[in-house]
């Protein structure tokens, strides 16, 4: 069964630092991976996908992400927080017929940003 | 507005007592799912739907119904209710699976 593991449960970190939040899951097949973010209180809003093509992907909010295949990740990476960026992030991984078209989610990583 | 619409958004019931939460979208999206959210466990799948009267399980559907009798609607049923069911539980769609979900606001359900 696929799975996804996301090995932070908590990050903080000050405002202009950079960030990773690491993410890897366990399917070997063909995959689909996202990245969602929750802010506090509010309901989860995509930040990214990966369909194919190219490895890095931008999303919004100047949030990018790497899929490394022969490593199954697909790490998060932010050049600089800023305090706005405070918030629940959350891998997803749906790996398509073969997995049932199921989107399976990580655990989650707490980001807090000190201003 | 593109959305995902649940209600209610708190919902507070006593064990045993039949309730159901709805979810209706408006972008024709073929995708509709159910999940609940707990602290540390991250967001686990209850019931999925990849059209009208097509439904699958998810990784943690005891204790729940699920019906998809139009694209729009994907109402989540909670028969008999337990206290292990009081979460946050989201309802989510997209237009196919290599797309991204579009959530809705939530619906906090406490069970006493």
């Amino acid at each position: 069964a696929q799975s996804v593991s996301q090995h932070n449960h908590h990050v903080i970190l000050s405002e202009a630092a950079s960030l990773e939040l690491g993410c890897n899951y366990s399917y070997g097949g063909t995959v689909n991976l996202f990245w969602y973010v929750q802010y506090p209180g509010q309901h989860l809003q995509l930040l990214l996908k990966y369909f194919s093509g190219d490895p890095l992907v931008k999303g919004i909010k100047g949030f990018e992400a790497e899929f490394i295949k022969s490593k199954f990740s697909f790490n998060l990476r932010k050049p600089s927080v800023q305090w706005s960026d405070t918030a629940e992030y959350f891998c997803a991984v749906n790996a398509g017929f073969t997995g049932g078209f199921k989107t399976i989610f990580g655990a989650g990583t707490r980001l807090f940003v000190k201003a | 507005e593109a959305q995902v619409t649940q209600n209610p958004r708190y919902l507070i019931t006593v064990t045993g007592k039949k309730l159901t939460v709805t979810c209706s979208q408006n972008m024709n999206h073929e995708y509709m799912s159910w999940y609940r959210q707990d602290p540390g466990l991250g967001l686990r799948q209850i019931y999925y739907s990849m059209n009208v009267e097509v439904t699958d399980k998810g990784d943690v559907p005891e204790g729940y119904k699920v019906s998809r009798k139009e694209k729009r609607n994907f109402p989540l049923i909670l028969e008999s209710p337990s206290p292990n069911q009081t979460s946050l539980y989201f309802c989510a769609s997209s237009l196919s699976h290599t797309d991204g979900y579009t959530f809705g606001s939530g619906t906090r359900l406490t069970v006493v």
